[in-house]
């Protein structure tokens, strides 16, 4: 496609569970954002992909977070041990560039809602 | 990256302009004014960016002022599609984290 693809749009899962949260940038982007924006909240980094590694994991809540990106494409969040706090919307973005980049424009997916029972 | 200051709320009637103000006292040279807009329940949606220049493209015209610590976003005839959240945010232009911080921005609402 030719924008931000994000999958699942809707998860439920219970607590204590595992969830994966999939992200499919635009073809040719070399950056990659992960964000996320819990009810009525503003928007929270969490990483950022260069290529298919991560030089700022500085978002990231705890150690129940991690993210994965191969091929320098599809990127995957995992939340281990989901907890009720995790409930929110989880946002991909990709750009084109960064280094040297001035547009510096994020292009954004529709996001992935979690509802932690 | 610098921080800004926008107004939490404001109303614009249809088919009138939307003066949206936001400051950024503490700019640094090489950081630019993006804006971005978050329409609910979509991701947010790019508008414009500039460094000193007033720019302008189809969705909207960036005025920064001359000594870069202020900026305003127009949307010159504001419908009610444009009723949405408003970021303004500064990025240096070699960013290294290249990520965009998020401020709380301003609630837009476009009344008949």
């Amino acid at each position: 496609g030719a924008g931000v693809s994000q999958s699942p749009s809707n998860k439920v899962t219970e607590k204590g569970k595992d969830v994966e949260l999939r992200c499919d940038p635009i073809s040719g982007h070399t950056a990659l954002y992960w964000y996320r924006q819990s009810l009525g909240q503003g928007l929270e980094f969490l990483i950022y992909f260069q290529g298919n590694s991560a030089p700022d994991k500085s978002g990231l809540p705890s150690d129940r977070f991690s993210a994965e990106r191969t091929g320098g494409s599809v990127s995957t969040l995992t939340i281990q041990r989901t907890q009720q706090e995790d409930s929110a919307v989880y946002l991909c973005a990709s750009s084109l560039d960064v280094s040297g980049s001035h547009t510096g424009e994020l292009f954004f997916g529709e996001g992935s809602r979690l509802t932690v029972l | 990256d610098a921080k800004t200051t926008q107004p939490t709320s404001m109303d614009c009637a249809e088919g009138r302009a939307a003066n949206l103000p936001c400051n950024h006292s503490t700019i640094s040279g090489n950081e630019y004014v993006y804006w971005y807009r978050q329409i609910h329940s979509q991701g947010p949606q790019y508008i414009i960016h500039g460094l000193k220049n007033n720019e302008t493209n189809e969705m909207a015209s960036l005025i920064i002022t001359e000594d870069r610590k202020s900026s305003t976003l127009i949307l010159p005839h504001a419908t009610l599609r444009d009723t949405a959240v408003y970021y303004c945010i500064v990025r240096a232009f070699y960013n290294q984290g290249g990520k965009l911080i998020f401020g709380q921005g301003t609630e837009l609402s476009v009344k008949p």
